[in-house]
């Protein structure tokens, strides 16, 4: 079992606002990744890191930033909510395994809402 | 052509049923492979790697087929728990040789009834 959180858990915020969505990992992880995913859809990378200074973008365009200052912290901006932005966003970190590979360790995700 | 495709389902069976879930991959170079599974609003759980051999886990089997790029999940006697989608995820190498993202297929819905 991974341990890697995301905080809040759920956030209703009116346009405009900044937000920052929280992932730690307290596994010492190089690799870090945000996907997005609407209810019912299939998951879409929105940025990964594969180690502390280190950050990129994802498949999925998104006006999302993010920062990659600590191993265990990866944390998510939205400078200015929009209600486009609603979805759930899922943080994950990754290990290598010697027989599987790289193997992805997914928080319980972040369901953002804005009105 | 998608890099990873499932049949997006539902799969409805009954209980006790065996249920398989096929995956097809793009990229020759893929590397891992994976099943994942995710419960309605929830996280996906990493539910087995797939190695070269085939591997078993309680109910589940999954398998490879490199030559075919073909991935496939087996469950056994199915339970009302296994209700979910089921996610196949595979690892391509980067141009540099190095393990790129996992690319994660849409996922194929099952729901097990009594």
């Amino acid at each position: 079992e991974a341990d890697i959180y995301q905080t809040p858990r759920y956030l209703v915020i009116g346009t405009g606002k900044k937000i920052t969505l929280e992932c730690s990992q307290t596994m010492g992880h190089d690799k870090m990744y945000w996907y997005q995913q609407d209810p019912g859809m299939e998951l879409h990378l929105i940025h990964y890191s594969y180690g502390v200074n280190s950050t990129e973008k994802g498949d999925l365009s998104s006006e999302s930033t993010v920062s990659r200052i600590r191993t265990e912290h990866f944390p998510l901006t939205l400078e200015s909510a929009r209600p486009s932005h609603t979805s759930q966003y899922l943080c994950a970190s990754s290990e290598y395994l010697r027989e599987a590979g790289d193997t992805q360790y997914f928080g319980p995700g972040t369901r953002l809402t804005v009105l | 052509r998608k890099e990873v495709e499932q049949d997006p389902g539902p799969f409805n069976v009954p209980e006790g049923a065996t249920v398989a879930f096929n995956c097809t991959y793009s990229n020759s170079a893929s590397q891992s492979f994976f099943w994942y599974r995710q419960d309605c609003r929830k996280e996906p759980k990493l539910l087995m790697s797939v190695y070269s051999s085939g591997n078993e886990d309680g109910r589940f089997t999954a398998q490879l087929n490199r030559a075919s790029q073909y991935i496939s999940l087996l469950i056994r006697d199915s339970k009302l728990s296994d209700s979910a989608t089921y996610l196949c995820v595979v690892n391509c190498m980067n141009y540099g040789g190095s393990q790129g993202n996992l690319i994660f297929g849409k996922g194929t819905k099952l729901s097990v009834k009594p």
